[in-house]
Parts: structure tokens; sequence; C-alpha cells
């Protein structure tokens, strides 16, 4: 299967801070890749679609201006979580599309923890 | 729209035995469907998917999943259950594989020795 990465894999941060995650696919190129979301015992929920140089496209209820989302290359797409709060402390998970094998793969997850 | 749901939050089953985990779904199109696996504070690893081809899946590690149209059924089974299979199973559907999933509220299955 396809790799997909992460990081940092856990990051504590303060309340106010800016937070920025890496997901990268290190065996193919992804045209799009997802940001969910879980929190403990629940299911993924997507934030937003991520298509390499253009804007990323948000789920209802996601704050745009919160939740930076840039794709600048066809293996790299990043989440940035400005000014923190502990109702963002969550685990985030990306994936990235294979399009030959028309599958999304997962990256490890990061877990924020916002103090 | 589509919509998944996983029946049975959890399930135990003993060491040896079938594992079943039920998943049905709703789509107005004909859905690509997919079941991943995770294990604690990792992400998910894809087990096997459906995209309109043949309608028994075999998966990695011994599962498999159906494809059953009539009843809007994808249910995963293995037929030994391993210590090792113990970990959290979510269900997803999507139109196509470049959109979004919407998973179920996943299933936690427990090994008994």
């Amino acid at each position: 299967g396809a790799v997909v990465s992460q990081h940092p894999s856990r990051v504590i941060c303060k309340s106010g801070t800016s937070v920025k995650i890496e997901c990268r696919s290190l065996d193919f190129q992804a045209t799009t890749m997802f940001w969910y979301r879980q929190f403990p015992k629940q299911s993924l929920m997507l934030m937003a679609t991520s298509n390499e140089g253009s804007k990323a496209t948000y789920e209802q209820g996601v704050e745009k201006d919160k939740f930076l989302i840039n794709h600048a290359s066809l293996t790299l797409s990043t989440l940035t979580v400005t000014s923190a709060h502990p109702e963002d402390s969550s685990f985030y998970i990306c994936s990235a599309y294979r399009g030959g094998e028309d599958t999304q793969y997962f990256g490890p997850g990061t877990r924020l923890t916002v103090l | 729209a589509q919509s998944v749901t996983q029946l049975g939050s959890h399930v135990s089953v003993s060491e040896g035995a079938l594992v079943l985990l039920r998943c049905n779904y709703s789509s107005s199109v004909p859905p690509y469907l997919f079941w991943y696996v995770q294990y604690p504070n990792q992400g998910l690893q894809l087990l096997l998917k459906y995209t309109s081809a043949a309608t028994l899946v075999k998966g990695i590690n011994g599962f498999e999943a159906e494809f059953k149209k009539s009843e809007t059924s994808f249910h995963l089974t293995k037929p030994s259950a391993h210590m090792s299979d113990a970990a959290e199973y979510f269900c997803a559907v999507t139109p196509f594989g470049n959109e979004k999933l919407t998973f179920g509220t996943g299933t936690r299955l427990t090994i008994i020795p």
C-alpha cells in the first residue's frame, strides 16, 4: 500500500499559539488530500478537502480562518490551527488520494493538546 | 448523499471464532465502499475496498467483505479471529474515490483469549 506521513505525531501548545501539521505522500503524488478530525471514541469527521494549487474546500461549520490549509505541492499539504484553544484539542488525520488505485490512504495522525 | 450505519459499537469474539462486523450504507449513486482498521493512537489502515468489480472482496489479514446491493450491506468477516485483530473498525462510503469519505461510527472488536 501507499505511505502517508504526518508530522508531528504529538504536539502540546499553549492557548493562543498556532500549530502547523504536515501531511506528506511519500511514494506517490496526490492531487487531493483530505483533513479529518477525530474526537475520543468517535468517528472521523471531514474538515476540508485540499487540492494542489487551489484553495481548500471546507465542510460546513469548519472555520477556514482558523484552520488554514495549504496544498503547495503534489506531496505535501499543511494544516495550521491558528490561535489554538483547548476545544481544538483533538486527533487530526490526513488522507491522500492515490489516483491509480482510486483509494485514499491515511496518515498516522497528529494528537494536538492545547493547554 | 451517502451515509453508513455500523450495527454494534462493540463486538467481542473468542480467539479462533468467526468475526462478523456489520455495515449498511445509503447512497444515491453506485458506491465505493471501504473498510479501515485503526489501532490505538494510530491512523487508519485500509483493509479492503469495493469499487463495482467483484462483489466478494478479499483484503489483508484474512478479512473479506461481500457487497450486497439488495440489502445495501457490506459486512466484514474473518473465519478465525486472532488476538492481533483487536482494534476499531470503520466502514466508509464515497461516490468516487477522490471525494470525501463518509464514515460509520466504528465498531470496537475485542478478542477473548
